[in-house]
């Protein structure tokens, strides 16, 4: 079955101790990409990735880090995590060139304490 | 970089009838413009998609069109059913078509 897998679906941390966000894909899609959701802001751009070692900024990177490197596979990584960070994540991926975000996976919550 | 603005941020309808939802974007050299749905609880769904060389585009109940020249597009929905009902959200390429920016979503009620 097609399909994009995060892991954890929920975490809850403390602030500053470093966590990682897994996503994975198993469609061969090019292109991955990282969002966060929260309350009346919809969904914001974090990093997008369009091949195995290139990635780049969306709208909202900071904070965070990411790495590609297999195609499937691009983690979230948040190296000192805020109480600002707590929030819904969404990876999605997508066969590049065509659409950006053609698949998403099943969500990440984050709470940061 | 590029701005998308959406309207309403809530509607309501009847069974039945045909709902719009607009989007305007800032970056005119934008050229892909997806919505999706996302009802509640679960994971966004792209539901249609339009690139900039096109004017319209249908898929059975649902059809979106590009205004380039206004810079802004449209999400519409007929026969609308009660399964209809979720928040539905547009989005916009930059003109290097690798960033995707949202707009704020709009919450579709379809009352039976």
């Amino acid at each position: 079955e097609a399909q994009v897998t995060q892991n954890p679906r929920y975490l809850i941390t403390v602030t500053g101790k470093k966590l990682t966000v897994t996503c994975s894909q198993n469609m061969n899609h090019e292109y991955m990409s990282w969002y966060r959701q929260d309350p009346g802001l919809g969904l914001r751009q974090i990093y997008y990735s369009m091949n195995v070692e290139v990635t780049d900024k969306g709208d909202v990177p900071e904070g965070y880090k990411v790495s590609r490197k297999e195609k499937r596979n691009f983690p979230l990584i948040l190296e000192s995590p805020s109480p600002n960070q707590t929030s819904l994540y969404f990876c999605a991926s997508s066969p590049y060139p065509g659409t950006l975000a053609a698949f998403f996976g099943q969500g990440t919550r984050l709470t940061v304490v | 970089g590029e701005n998308v603005e959406q309207h309403p941020s809530t509607l309501s309808v009847q069974e039945g009838d045909s709902a719009v939802i607009k989007c305007t974007y800032s970056d005119s050299a934008s050229n892909y413009f997806p919505w999706y749905k996302q009802e509640l609880g679960k994971r966004p769904q792209l539901i249609i998609d339009i690139r900039s060389n096109v004017g319209e585009k249908k898929d059975q109940r649902i059809a979106v069109t590009l205004n380039k020249t206004a810079k802004h597009f449209s999400l519409h929905i007929t026969e609308t059913q009660p399964e209809d009902s979720a928040v539905y959200f547009c989005a916009g390429s930059n003109s290097g078509y690798s960033t995707l920016t949202f707009g704020k979503g709009t919450m579709l009620l379809v009352s039976p």
